[in-house]
């Protein structure tokens, strides 16, 4: 069974850069072996919630390293994984208040569009002076 | 982006009733909807994905329905634990969204 974890600073100051990492873990399959299935192939996904704007998806990353963005935050947003680390991460450039909010990453299922089977349990991050 | 509307947004219900959540699509999505339940303090769980499949190790009790534009959640003989707060979600057109949820308090 996977698990993830996030991990990262609890407090970001305004303008500066977000930076939370998810490890994953499972036994001894790693990351990679993590991404597909029998029946499926999986994204690794950062999805945050705030009072504010609700459940909202920022991207996902695959294990090959190939990440797409929610288009309003693809300015600001870099993901990129390290599949010997067992390990993808999230940079967030720049953030406001707005972007207060728990941050969680999960896996993301492919089947036509992504749901998400497996969620870390979230890491607050609050931006303020 | 797609537009999803969850009704109602406070439910409250007694243990052994049957409640139905309704979640609403700006547009079609044919059948591309997942459900979650989301407790104090805790990710959200995946329950149902396409529209009516259920999650592995998620009771009968719950069940999914619908297609197009109008989605259901329907949970039967309410338990104690079912007090949550659940959430649609959509998986039909890029960029996936959230429904703003429906919180259910078990009396």
């Amino acid at each position: 069974q996977v698990q993830l974890q996030e991990s990262g600073p609890g407090l970001v100051q305004p303008s500066e850069t977000l930076s939370l990492t998810c490890i994953v873990s499972g036994g001894s399959t790693n990351i990679y072996d993590w991404s597909w299935s029998a029946t499926n192939s999986y994204y690794w996904t950062w999805i945050r919630q705030s009072a504010g704007k609700g459940l909202e998806w920022l991207g996902r990353i695959s294990a090959s390293g190939t990440a797409i963005l929610h288009p309003s935050l693809k300015s600001r947003v870099v993901m990129s994984i390290d599949t010997s680390k067992n390990q993808f991460s999230l940079r967030l450039k720049s953030v406001t208040a707005a972007d207060t909010a728990i941050y969680y990453c999960a896996r993301a299922v492919a089947d036509h569009g992504d749901y998400f089977g497996f969620w870390g349990q979230g890491t607050l991050v609050t931006v303020s002076s | 982006d797609i537009q999803m509307t969850q009704s109602p947004s406070t439910l409250s219900a007694s243990v052994g009733d049957r409640v139905t959540i309704t979640c609403r699509t700006s547009q079609s999505i044919s059948r591309w909807l997942a459900w979650y339940q989301q407790k104090p303090g805790k990710a959200p769980k995946l329950l149902i994905y396409k529209t009516s499949t259920l999650e592995d190790g998620v009771p009968s009790r719950f069940s999914g329905s619908g297609s197009g534009t109008e989605f259901f959640l329907t949970i039967s003989n309410l338990q104690p634990d079912d007090s949550a707060t659940y959430y649609c979600q959509q998986y039909n057109s890029y960029v996936w969204t959230f429904g703003q949820g429906t919180k259910l308090e078990i009396k």
